[in-house]
């Protein structure tokens, strides 16, 4: 069984379109996170999620949207694609925060690329 | 603000050493290393918690230097499936997770 899992791996989509990536984690963490990988392999955080509750909302444009329904999902919603969106998106997983064991459990990720 | 690693990218043969290092500007609650394979995603190698603490795994070791700000990852005897590229984090307040730009690591035969 996949600890992290994402779908889909793959987005190939036009500008101006709406995309959702959704994950879920079996490990039964408490804490969630999008994490954006450009084409510099720069990872960076974009949201964090404890227990359903928003706690980390980097400066993200509103056209990207979270959505936690239940501690073992994280969705991503992201409105009116631009072309600097395309990017490799990771979902990852922690318990009780990092502050106590320190390691994310990513997702294989989902590349998006916007035509 | 983001840990700045060094050096951004290493070339070794089978067996060499390295060191990668991570400094902040920032004091630093703990320092956690990952390593990202091509086309995979980012997996933990581990985290360092408090000054003077040292870690290893197989031929893998880390220090950190608190009062220094900043963290080395000490790569042994490596070998091929050490090629990846290598990010340092730092913990920010609200247990955000910053990482540094990453090394790029290969190893060739």
């Amino acid at each position: 069984d996949t600890a992290v899992s994402q779908t889909p791996k793959y987005l190939v989509t036009q500008m101006g379109n709406d995309k959702s990536i959704k994950c879920e984690q079996n490990l039964g963490h408490d804490t969630m996170y999008w994490y954006k990988q450009d084409s510099k392999k720069f990872l960076k955080i974009m949201f964090s999620y404890n227990n359903k509750e928003l706690i980390i909302n980097e400066t993200v444009p509103n056209r990207f949207s979270p959505k936690s329904p239940d501690k073992a999902h994280l969705n991503l919603h992201i409105n009116s694609l631009e072309l600097g969106d395309s990017a490799v998106y990771f979902c990852a997983s922690s318990r009780l925060g990092q502050r106590n064991t320190g390691e994310l459990f990513f997702g294989e990720g989902s590349r998006l690329t916007v035509l | 603000q983001q840990p700045v690693q060094s050096p951004q990218a290493v070339i070794l043969r089978e067996g060499e050493d390295a060191v990668i290092n991570c400094s902040s500007s920032k004091a630093l609650y703990s320092v956690h290393w990952y390593r990202q394979k091509h086309g995979e995603a980012p997996v933990f190698l581990m985290i360092l918690l408090k000054g003077g603490e040292q870690k290893g795994h197989d031929k893998i070791s880390a220090s950190f230097n608190e009062k220094k700000q900043q963290s080395s990852l000490y790569l042994t005897a490596s070998q091929l499936s050490y090629s990846g590229t290598y990010f340092c984090g730092t913990l920010e307040y609200g247990n955000k997770l910053v990482f540094g730009a990453g090394t790029i690591l290969r190893v060739k035969s």
